[in-house]
């Protein structure tokens, strides 16, 4: 089964409108952080923001802010006034911290999600 | 902030050959660092997990004769290529994890987009 889940393998928004982002997860690992990235055409990754699975709070940074919902295992994205530079692909990413199995804490990536903004 | 540089960032070589990808982390001592390969359009697969002072520790289907790992220092892990084929040209990422504790976050490379002819 996938650990994480991105179901919209496109967006489109209009610029200066919000825009969310869907990631579900699946783990057992009472302890597991989420992470989103972004990822540009240029190739390199963008750590945007990170929610840790006891955070009470929904965490945010500038701009981007984290719709955390533990019960329903989902970690959606959500962008606000969204600019032009933010056009690029989108990945939530998940670490659990107390099954390291075969790879020590290693990110698990979804497939992502490509927004693209018009003007 | 902790930089993790990859070096290079643009390769193109012949079938063949061997090519040889740095993973160096720049303001941090990086004991364990990761590499991936991204497809076109596609997400991060993890190949292998690299260890300082031990061998790399790699995910199934990876072959370890083709894809060498070495981690000599707290700062530089290489990825070398082997007898390169088309089939190899790929996007691959490094990225290493830091030493702070609240997040455990992982910080990338560039990324070097290998090209074979």
């Amino acid at each position: 089964a996938q650990k994480i889940t991105q179901t919209q393998p496109g967006m489109f928004v209009q610029e200066k409108e919000a825009v969310t982002l869907d990631c579900t997860y699946d783990t057992s690992d009472p302890s597991y952080g989420l992470f989103w990235y972004k990822q540009p055409s240029s190739g390199e990754m963008i750590f945007l923001i990170y929610q840790g699975s006891y955070d009470q709070q929904n965490a945010t940074e500038g701009r981007y802010s984290l719709n955390f919902q533990k019960a329903r295992k989902s970690a959606n994205l959500v962008i606000s006034a969204s600019q032009l530079g933010d056009s690029a692909m989108y990945f939530c990413a998940m670490r659990e911290f107390s099954n390291y199995g075969g790879s020590q804490g290693n990110l698990i990536f979804g497939k992502g999600t490509k927004l693209s903004v018009k003007p | 902030g902790a930089v993790v540089s990859q070096h290079p960032s643009w390769v193109i070589c012949k079938s063949g050959t061997s090519v040889k990808i740095e993973c160096r982390s720049l303001d941090f001592q990086a004991t364990t660092m990761f590499w991936y390969r991204q497809f076109p359009k596609q997400s991060l697969m993890l190949m292998a997990t690299s260890n300082e002072g031990s061998k790399a520790t790699y995910e199934q289907g990876v072959e370890k004769d083709k894809f060498l790992i070495n981690h000599a220092s707290l700062t530089l892990s290489t990825l070398t290529v082997t007898s390169a084929h088309p089939e190899d040209s790929s996007f691959y990422i490094c990225s290493a994890r830091g030493t702070q504790r609240r997040t455990g976050e992982l910080f990338f490379g560039e990324g070097s987009r290998l090209t074979v002819l």
